[in-house]
């Protein structure tokens, strides 16, 4: 089975802060997403990236960046964290094209 | 104009009744990718069933299936046989262009399985 594990389950942090959310998978896999998860708004792409060190815009990414120097890690970054920021972020993995993406269990993040 | 569109927020449905969940979607990619999910109160998404746009059958998987009439750009999820576990959000998503796209996902409804 695929794992898809995110470092944090919870985390509150202040804003300005700089916050790095983490997410590993364990299948190898190619493709690597995060989105973000707002009440009425469904899931929303922020960045993916396909290969290491490459990297793509979603459809929301201000305010975000992210790094994958290893294929199996993929990191989103809040440069300067804003109270906006608040929601669920789920990272997702996927080996290739017309396949489900597999999703981690989620990091809820607060910016006070 | 939303890609995906899900008209029902909300449905409570008896348990054992069988339950159509609308997805309307909006491409002019001829080559796409649909999917359900479905998230329940512990918050992960949990993959359910697939229909690509050249499939000729309409995808099932269990007691899951999609009702996929492509003229008309509807991908309705229909679960069989309703149980109390069913009770939780569903998602429509749909990739286009290429497979490592994302996936634009509708709003959601939330489905409450009553006994």
């Amino acid at each position: 089975d695929v794992k898809v594990t995110q470092s944090s389950r919870y985390l509150v942090k202040r804003t300005g802060e700089k916050v790095f959310l983490e997410c590993v998978q364990d299948m190898d896999h190619e493709n690597m997403f995060w989105y973000r998860q707002d009440p009425g708004l469904g899931l929303r792409l922020i960045y993916f990236s396909y290969d290491v060190k490459m990297k793509e815009k979603g459809d929301i990414p201000e305010g975000y960046s992210v790094s994958r120097e290893k294929k199996e890690r993929f990191s989103l970054i809040l440069e300067s964290a804003s109270t906006n920021q608040t929601s669920m972020y789920l990272c997702a993995s996927s080996e290739g094209q017309n396949v489900a993406q597999h999703f981690g269990d989620g990091t809820r993040l607060s910016i006070l | 104009a939303q890609k995906i569109t899900q008209t029902q927020p909300g449905m409570f449905v008896q348990e054992k009744e069988a339950v159509t969940l609308d997805c309307t979607y909006d491409t002019s990619d001829p080559s796409y990718g649909l999917f359900w999910y479905k998230q329940p109160s512990s918050g992960e998404m949990i993959f359910l069933i697939y229909q690509g746009s050249y499939d000729q059958q309409n995808a099932t998987e269990g007691r899951y299936s999609l009702n996929f009439q492509k003229a008309r750009k509807s991908a309705n999820l229909v679960i069989s046989a309703s149980q109390l576990g069913d009770s939780a959000m569903y998602f429509c998503a749909m990739r286009e262009r290429g497979g490592a796209d994302g996936l634009t996902f509708g709003k959601g409804t939330h489905l409450i399985i009553q006994p």
